[in-house]
């Protein structure tokens, strides 16, 4: 099994909600990633665990939380979002790091009205 | 300046043609990574390369250490090899820092 799940494909929220995203992957992987991607720009990268442990937060706004309960599941936590973070929010893989080959995730297209 | 800058970032061929994409990089590097994006968002990943040369199917990527440049070949190129191509640079153990990516569209 070499795929990565994400839910929900797609989510609208208000600004005063809070929500969350989920990512999972069973190929034993012990890096997981969350990107941002804007329509027509590369990814950026928000947040990287490695262990379960959070090891890379690429100065993201809190109201981003990230959490990764087990090796195979991450989530991200939403909560008082602004219409600007309205994107496509990607989660992969890798089997240790960045010099290993990464898995995507489809995407959670995110709008926030 | 970026990081990594890819060109061209548009590229339109006609069917059969050979396609290159050029990706050059400023930071050192644990490894190079070549990912293809179609329209609706999946990223699938091509190729990740440290040194030389790979080849899948109609798909070939190298890369020069030295010069800090690596390459995207496409032959016999095909409408549907049409997507948005991006490079990558493994920065450190954890970090990709990705080009602006190349937008190719294959005419029949």
């Amino acid at each position: 099994d070499t795929e990565v799940t994400q839910t929900p494909k797609h989510l609208v929220m208000g600004m005063t909600n809070k929500k969350s995203l989920k990512c999972e992957q069973h190929m034993g992987h012990r890096a997981m990633y969350w990107y941002k991607q804007k329509a027509k720009k590369p990814p950026e990268l928000m947040f990287v665990y490695s262990y379960e442990k959070l090891s890379i937060n690429e100065s993201v706004p809190s109201r981003f939380s990230p959490e990764c309960p087990n090796s195979s599941l991450l989530n991200l936590h939403l909560h008082a979002l602004q219409p600007e973070d309205s994107a496509l929010y990607l989660c992969a893989s890798s089997q240790l790091g960045a010099g290993d080959t990464q898995y995507f995730g489809p995407g959670t297209r995110l709008t926030v009205l | 300046k970026n990081e990594v800058e890819q060109s061209p970032q548009n590229l339109t061929a006609q069917e059969g043609e050979f396609i290159t994409i050029n990706c050059s990089y400023s930071v050192g590097i644990s490894a190079l990574h070549w990912l293809q994006q179609h329209p609706g968002g999946g990223i699938v990943s091509l190729f990740m390369l440290s040194s030389g040369k790979k080849k899948h199917g109609r798909l070939i990527a190298t890369i020069n250490i030295q010069e800090k440049h690596s390459s995207l070949h496409i032959t016999a190129s095909h409408p549907r090899d049409s997507a948005v191509y991006i490079c990558a640079a493994a920065q450190g153990a954890q970090k990709l820092v990705f080009g602006q990516g190349t937008r190719l569209t294959i005419n029949p």
